[in-house]
């Protein structure tokens, strides 16, 4: 079966940095997605990976590796805003997006 | 703002009642998808539809259907509806039918009492 794996629940500290893991094991790939959702908000989208290595959109970057079925979110420098759930979807070999159940990330001053 | 419009925002309804969500798509989206999210929980593919024609299906309840029309607008039909039904329902647009970047719209939250 497919299935993408996160924690459920993690907490940072506000200015630190935090990294939130995602595995997967799905029936073929064709990209990586990380999306911002708030809480009763929609979800956003934050990035895409397709290739191996480190894509970088200012205090946010994502990893990945093919060959582990594994990325990463970066988050640095966290400011309270970025209290959120942060959701991992892969895009698999029919172009369908399979989703992860979400990190909840709780930012503390 | 997504450019993904979903009406109505909220709705309280009676179990065993009928509902209908609609989706209208970012400009220029030819492809639309469902997904329903219940409280704390992640996001569960319903349905996606693309240009009119349904592309792919997801975990869709029979007592649920939807379709695409010719102006590209969407709408979600829950029927007999039941207490676990309470949820937020988001309707997302892309491009393609692809599964690439989606865009969501701010979502409808049924509450059945």
């Amino acid at each position: 079966g497919q299935n993408i794996d996160q924690p459920t629940e993690m907490t940072a500290t506000e200015g630190a940095i935090v990294q939130i893991n995602c595995t997967y094991q799905t029936s073929g790939f064709n990209g990586l997605f990380w999306y911002q959702q708030h809480a009763g908000e929609a979800p956003t989208f934050l990035s895409y990976n397709v290739l191996d290595g480190l894509e970088e959109k200012g205090r946010f970057s994502s990893f990945l590796s093919r060959s582990k079925g594994y990325s990463y979110l970066l988050l640095k420098e966290l400011q309270m805003k970025d209290s959120a759930s942060y959701l991992c979807a892969v895009r698999d070999s029919n172009y369908q997006l399979i989703w992860g159940a979400g990190t909840k990330l709780i930012i503390k001053p | 703002d997504s450019g993904v419009t979903q009406t109505p925002k909220h709705l309280i309804t009676a179990t065993g009642q009928r509902v209908t969500l609609r989706c209208s798509p970012r400009s220029g989206d030819l492809s639309v998808y469902w997904y329903q999210q219940s409280l704390d929980q992640g996001l569960q593919f319903l349905i996606q539809y693309y240009n009119g024609e349904e592309r792919a299906k997801g975990n869709i309840l029979e007592r649920f259907s939807a379709q695409q029309f010719p102006d590209l607008h969407s709408e979600l039909n829950l029927s007999s509806l039941e207490l676990g039904d309470s949820a937020l329902y988001f309707c997302a647009s892309s491009v393609f039918g692809d599964g690439g970047e989606l865009f969501f719209g701010e979502g409808s939250r049924l509450t059945v009492l």
